[in-house]
């Protein structure tokens, strides 16, 4: 079973620059998340989809950041203009729902998008 | 909000000797999960616990969740070098993952 996908795997840009991270989750998986991990710290969500529904958008500083999820499988997640505090690992993950209950699965992480901003 | 806070932050170690990450959330959680990221790498799954004063063991590492679910624990007995890595506990509240500040455990050969 293929694991999540994510690129690119480094992104090195300039601010005020706009850039895009992409991810497939595991085949099957409802659930998709997308985090922001900074170094040394532990992962905080951005954005939560159940299928193609962003069901919790409510750490998105939606001024700068936008996602999407369409046909409810991969999802791109925008960043326009970057900032140098954007720079953070960029992870998605999915997971399957249990019960019928959303996100209550174990989360299968992708490897990451490092993104620096000069 | 939710917030889930570990300690210690760091945790230096000889070899064969034990460990032990405590997590704390400021709410009632539902759930909890445990990951383990290595350096450079992304966190993976190690454990769910769900009931009140639950322990599960996998080989040498024991899992506990309290019993007003408001706190768990790792327990890694005889560390090895291979258990180097960060471990994040994950505490599900009322629709909300929140993952905690994770302990860094290095391990000396």
């Amino acid at each position: 079973e293929a694991g999540v996908v994510q690129s690119p795997r480094y992104k090195i840009i300039e601010k005020k620059q706009p850039v895009a991270f992409w991810c497939n989750p595991i085949s099957g998986h409802n659930t998709l998340y997308w985090y922001l991990q900074n170094l040394g710290q532990g992962p905080e969500l951005l954005i939560r989809y159940e299928n193609e529904e962003a069901v919790d958008d409510s750490q998105l500083p939606k001024d700068r950041f936008s996602a999407e999820r369409l046909k409810g499988v991969d999802s791109t997640l925008k960043i326009q203009p970057a900032e140098l505090g954007d720079s953070a690992v960029y992870l998605c993950a999915s997971s399957k729902n249990l019960l019928g209950r959303s996100g209550t699965g174990e989360l299968f992480f992708g490897e990451g998008s490092r993104l620096t901003v000069l | 909000g939710q917030q889930v806070m570990q300690i210690p932050q760091y945790q230096h170690v000889q070899e064969g000797e034990d460990f032990t990450t405590y997590c704390n959330s400021s709410t009632t959680l539902s759930n909890i999960q445990w990951y383990k990221q290595r350096p450079g790498g992304h966190p993976v799954f190690l454990i769910q616990l769900v009931k009140s004063g639950e322990v599960k063991k996998q080989k040498r590492l024991t899992f506990q969740f309290g019993e007003a679910k408001k706190n768990s624990s790792l327990h890694i007995t005889a560390t090895q070098t291979t258990d180097v890595g960060t471990y994040f506990c994950a505490g599900r509240g009322y629709q909300k993952v929140t993952f905690g500040t994770g302990t860094k455990l290095q391990v000396i050969p």
